[in-house]
């Protein structure tokens, strides 16, 4: 049973142009949630995060919205620039987890000049 | 931010072989460490959980015998797969908690990228 998913494999945007990658959850524990980018052979990178207590964190081009009622979050990153193509990984844990994130399977960006 | 180095980033190795990849925190301590597992188009898989100075913890389904994980000091982990077979073949990636406020967030290592002949 997945509790983290990403329907959505892979999206193709153009450079300048918004880029809006989810996330959906199913366990109400989650309180703490992440976005990790990750290139090809490489270990993924943290980018941003949002806790519970907030519905919008935002970090330079990348924001965060996250809706509880709904179990869902996203990603927004406005401009898209094509050093923005990787994959992206939602996660998602709860306090006391001691670190241990549990991942959805990524949606790959390709940003297009 | 913290650094989590992983070495090697590569290898090849016939089967039957044994590999040992490690994992260490460069500038902060880790009493605990992860190692994930990704296919391709597949999420990163926890496999288990590695702590300083006592058994590492496995997730199920994990074999204990042929992922041997150790944690000798709080800055290294390693794990090796003993009797390597080309479905053993991955991408394997270690990670270390460091508190940040309220949570802790995970620092991830470069990867290692197994390819058993």
């Amino acid at each position: 049973d997945q509790q983290v998913k990403q329907n959505s494999p892979s999206l193709s945007v153009q450079e300048g142009r918004i880029s809006i990658l989810n996330c959906d959850y199913t366990n109400s524990m989650f309180d703490y949630f992440l976005w990790y980018k990750k290139y090809p052979a490489e270990g993924p990178t943290f980018l941003i995060s949002i806790s519970s207590i907030k519905d919008k964190n935002e970090d330079g081009r990348f924001t965060v919205f996250l809706n509880k009622s709904a179990k869902h979050l996203s990603l927004h990153i406005v401009p898209s620039q094509p050093g923005d193509s990787a994959v992206y990984f939602c996660a998602a844990n709860y306090w006391g987890s001691q670190g241990n994130l549990i991942f959805g399977k990524g949606t790959k960006l390709s940003v297009k000049p | 931010g913290a650094v989590v180095s992983q070495h090697p980033s590569w290898v090849i190795c016939k089967s039957g072989t044994s590999v040992k990849i490690e994992c260490r925190s460069l500038d902060f301590q880790a009493t605990t460490m992860f190692w994930y597992r990704q296919f391709p188009k597949q999420s990163l898989m926890l496999m288990a959980t590695s702590n300083e100075g006592s058994k590492a913890t496995y997730e199920q389904g994990v074999e204990k015998d042929k992922f041997l994980i150790n944690h000798a000091s709080l800055t290294l982990s390693t794990l090796t797969v003993t009797s390597a077979h080309p479905e053993d073949s991955s991408f394997y990636i270690c990670s270390a908690p460091n508190r940040d406020g309220y949570n802790e967030k995970l620092f991830f290592g470069s990867g290692t990228q197994l390819s058993v002949l």
